[in-house]
């Protein structure tokens, strides 16, 4: 148990629809960091919140985003969805920027 | 940016057996940290360790952080030890965390 938890678990979407997944931090860590995982890779960063702002960003387009609460929940918005946004999608809170992570269980996203 | 290389890709151990699995970076990191991915997608945490040596229970590691790699030591394997190891580093507090490719163990009774 990690204390990290997100929602939804699975997810079925089509092409071109939007999609928000969302997950709930450890009380008290102020940096959540998403990741996605293709099928027989290691995770990819999309991006960092610290703070409630943007912190960092890996090779993903403008249609990802996110936001980050107050009370330590996050959402990662997938706009515009494509066939190859198929993966399992994993956040990571931590109790500061580059502190050890502690990751959710990940929500599975398949898009048809 | 930083590459990261993990070895071997894959790894059948007969249970009790040790192994010893290994990670390169291609520059200095602040934070290292080694996963353990469950069959279900679960990452764990297993140690962040950026320099020296630390051990929990079975399991120990070893970052050399001056010649940027890291081994992550498995005794007296158990089927329960099955899945995907990763090792991940970062720069600085401001860079993205980058994630080896993993290595895929599979014990065996």
């Amino acid at each position: 148990e990690t204390g990290v938890t997100q929602s939804p678990t699975h997810l079925i979407k089509t092409r071109g629809q939007q999609v928000t997944l969302r997950c709930s931090s450890q009380s008290g860590h102020n940096t959540v960091s998403w990741y996605q995982q293709a099928l027989g890779q290691g995770p990819q960063f999309i991006f960092q919140y610290y703070r409630e702002e943007e912190n960092g960003r890996g090779n993903f387009p403008p249609r990802f985003s996110g936001l980050q609460f107050p009370n330590y929940s996050s959402e990662l918005n997938v706009n515009a969805l494509e066939l190859d946004d198929s993966a399992l999608y994993l956040c990571a809170s931590s109790p500061d920027r580059g502190d050890t992570q502690y990751f959710g269980p990940g929500t599975r996203l398949t898009v048809l | 940016g930083i590459q990261v290389e993990q070895s071997p890709p894959d790894l059948i151990l007969q249970e009790g057996a040790n192994s010893t699995l290994r990670c390169n970076f291609s520059d200095s990191v602040n934070n290292l940290q080694w996963f353990h991915q469950n069959p279900w997608g679960q990452l764990i945490n297993l140690f962040y360790i950026p320099s020296g040596t630390k051990q929990n229970g079975r399991l120990s590691a070893t970052t050399v952080a001056t010649e940027r790699y890291s081994l992550l030591y498995i005794s007296s394997s158990q089927t329960t030890d099955s899945g995907v190891y990763f090792c991940a580093g970062i720069k600085t507090s401001y860079d993205k965390v980058i994630f080896g490719p993993g290595t895929s163990l599979s014990v065996i009774p």
